[in-house]
């Protein structure tokens, strides 16, 4: 089956512009989450969300940084006024649910620039 | 608060020559831990994860990890590496009262001809 998709690929934008990044999570999954991968770093964790329970938006570095998740399924994560250090690989994943949240399932990434 | 550490920011090896990864972290509870690999312009999945019971665990592409308590370790082994496994490994840790994992900041393997 399809796993999970991320887009674009890759997003070049300038300094003060606003960003969009997509999740289409896979079928059925009901956790999804958002990462930020920054050169030479681990994941950071950004935001969780599980089913129809408010989000965990505890790692959003900033409120530039939302997120929404539209019928439990597709999830945008949008960037307001974006800075140089926004610059970062940006990943998403997703899992069955609460039992399962260890085994994510993750999209190839949104490499953001931001010039 | 959890941390892991992964010592290796890089590690070279000759193809077919045996490789260790090395993992720490610090915890004071209960922990899953695991294992996960990017491949270059791929997502990051899953490579093995230690839950509970046996403490070495066999993942997939022949790699296995021994979890050591004592030593608040998981590192990661291959008895014979394939140039196929030049990837990024990461290291994460999760108690089981959320649903969070920490991550380590990844080593690459880099597998020399």
């Amino acid at each position: 089956g399809a796993g999970v998709s991320q887009s674009p690929s890759n997003k070049v934008t300038e300094k003060g512009k606003d960003v969009e990044l997509r999740c289409d999570p896979i079928s059925g999954h009901t956790a999804l989450y958002w990462y930020r991968q920054s050169l030479g770093q681990g994941l950071e964790f950004l935001i969780y969300f599980q089913g129809n329970s408010a989000p965990d938006k505890s790692g959003l570095p900033s409120d530039r940084f939302s997120a929404e998740r539209t019928g439990g399924s597709v999830s945008t994560l949008t960037i307001q006024r974006t800075q140089q250090e926004d610059s970062a690989v940006y990943l998403c994943a997703s899992t069955r649910g609460t039992s399962e949240t260890y085994e994510q399932y993750f999209g190839p990434g949104t490499r953001l620039t931001v010039t | 608060a959890q941390s892991v550490t992964q010592l290796d920011s890089q590690v070279p090896v000759f193809e077919e020559a045996p490789v260790e990864l090395r993992c720490n972290y610090s915890s004071s509870v209960s922990v899953y831990l695991f294992w996960y690999v990017q491949y270059p312009n791929q997502g990051l999945q899953l490579l093995l994860k230690y839950l509970s019971g046996s403490t070495l665990v066999k993942g997939i592409n022949g790699f296995e990890a021994e979890f050591n308590k004592s030593q608040t370790s998981f590192h990661l082994r291959k008895p014979s590496v394939h140039i196929s496994d030049t990837a990024e490994y990461f290291c994460a840790v999760s108690d089981n009262s959320n649903y969070q994992l920490i991550w380590g900041a990844g080593t690459k393997l880099i597998i020399k001809p």
